[in-house]
């Protein structure tokens, strides 16, 4: 059965710290790949999302990530963190031929806490 | 536009109860569907849509039912309430009959406790 793996569960940073959250996914087949966050209180929202084509992709808020296709892993990064980064954040992923029934399959989430 | 809409944003319940949870959506999307978020689990998936009148389970349906009226409206259904169904429950939609190949919105919540 397809899987995604967060590495880091909780994770404190102080502010201007750098950041990389990994993400690794079991999966037969081509993926969609994607990071949500949900901010304290609030619902999910897409921060970036990979189909195809480059696999470095930038997304809201000066966050990034990387497709590794040979380590299957979607990893999280910021070059400097902002206390307002203080938030849940989830790696997702989806078969690219699936229909609905996969749904998204996401990681149990990474709890980031932003000191001042 | 609106967006994903779900009422209630907070419920309690007694064992054994029934309820609905509602969930709409104003930007005509043809997929719909349930997810529940548990402390370090993650969302599963409950039930999807894609499309008016059809519906599907997805990876944690059991004590659940929906239904699919309207492109519009989706809800949720907890015929006979279990301690186990206390989560937080998102609805999210996207276009297309397929979740796969765009983004999901997702709605606010609703924050369900089952004593």
């Amino acid at each position: 059965a397809q899987s995604v793996s967060q590495h880091n569960h909780h994770v404190i940073l102080s502010e201007a710290a750098s950041l990389e959250l990994g993400c690794n996914y079991s999966y037969g087949g081509t993926v969609n790949l994607f990071w949500y966050v949900q901010y304290p209180g609030q619902h999910l929202q897409l921060l970036l999302k990979y189909f195809s084509g480059d696999p470095l992709v930038k997304g809201i808020k000066g966050f990034e990530a990387e497709f590794i296709k040979s380590k299957f892993s979607f990893n999280l990064r910021k070059p400097s963190v902002q206390w307002s980064d203080t938030a849940e954040y989830f790696c997702a992923v989806i078969l690219d031929s699936g229909g609905g029934a996969d749904g998204l399959t996401f990681g149990k989430g990474t709890h980031l806490i932003i000191q001042p | 536009n609106a967006g994903v809409t779900q009422t209630p944003k907070f419920q309690v319940l007694k064992t054994g109860q029934s309820m609905t949870l509602q969930c709409a959506q104003d930007m005509n999307h043809e997929y719909m569907s349930w997810y529940r978020q548990d402390p370090g689990m993650g969302l599963r998936l409950i039930h999807y849509s894609v499309g008016a009148g059809i519906t599907d389970q997805g990876e944690v349906p059991n004590g659940y039912n929906v239904s699919r009226s309207t492109t519009e409206d989706f809800p949720l259904r907890l015929l006979s309430a279990a301690p186990s169904q206390t989560s937080v429950y998102f609805c999210a939609s996207t276009w297309g009959t397929s979740g796969a190949h765009n983004e999901q919105f997702f709605g606010p919540g609703t924050r369900l406790t089952v004593l």
